[in-house]
């Protein structure tokens, strides 16, 4: 079956400082891939995606591409700002008539002034 | 717009009884999901609606669990003889319908059984 294995926290990092979390997924097909994040207090919010292959999803700051030689989809952002402390979770919808997400176990992030 | 709403946020229960979550889809979306995530973990995938009907349920842990939306819309997910080990922040989302539309999610309700 699909899985997704994301780079386990917790993350801690000063403000401006680059960001890498890294995220490997097994899936059949060609699958889309997300990363969604969790701020605190709040529901998850997608924050960017990817549908086919060396796409790369941006937004806010943030950049993930989909590389399929490696099946992977790592997250990644320049500078970090204190407001970006969050879990961030990797995920998968599968091809075909797939609707599911399936969900890294998320990546606490925390960036100290 | 409004987004998906989920009531109650927090829900504490004894072992043994019944409960039931609501969640208020964003309006006009056809497809709603239930997901459950359980402390340190990411969301579990519980069920799928198109509409009015289950069109996927595989997710569900046992015959305990069984969620409705009768007039396709707002659905509840109801749990009986809940367990110790149901405690989770269950998590609802929709999304327009099309599978390639992006899951909008709630902000959960997180069940406590005693």
């Amino acid at each position: 079956g699909n899985s997704v294995t994301q780079m386990e926290g917790p993350v801690t990092l000063s403000e401006e400082a680059f960001l890498t979390i890294n995220c490997t997924y097994t899936a059949t097909g060609y699958p889309s891939l997300f990363w969604y994040v969790q701020y605190p207090g709040e529901g998850l919010q997608l924050l960017l995606k990817a549908t086919k292959a060396d796409d790369k999803g941006s937004n806010k700051g943030f950049e993930a591409t989909y590389r399929k030689e490696t099946t992977s989809f790592h997250l990644e952002k320049g500078s970090v700002q204190v407001s970006d402390s969050a879990v961030y979770f990797c995920a998968l919808r599968g091809s075909g008539s797939n609707y599911k997400l399936t969900f890294g176990k998320g990546t606490l992030l925390t960036v100290n002034p | 717009g409004a987004g998906v709403s989920q009531t109650p946020s927090n829900k504490v229960t004894e072992k043994g009884k019944y409960v039931e979550l609501r969640c208020d889809p964003i309006s006009g979306h056809t497809a709603l999901y239930w997901y459950r995530q359980s402390l340190g973990q990411g969301p579990e995938f519980l069920i799928y609606f198109q509409g009015t009907g289950a069109a996927d349920d595989s997710g569900l842990p046992n015959d305990r669990f069984f969620a409705v939306r009768p007039e396709g819309s707002v659905s509840t997910l109801k749990i009986q003889r809940t367990e110790r080990g149901d405690s989770a922040v269950y998590l609802c989302a929709s999304s327009l319908g099309d599978r390639a539309d992006t899951q909008y999610f709630g902000p959960g309700t997180r069940l406590t059984v005693l």
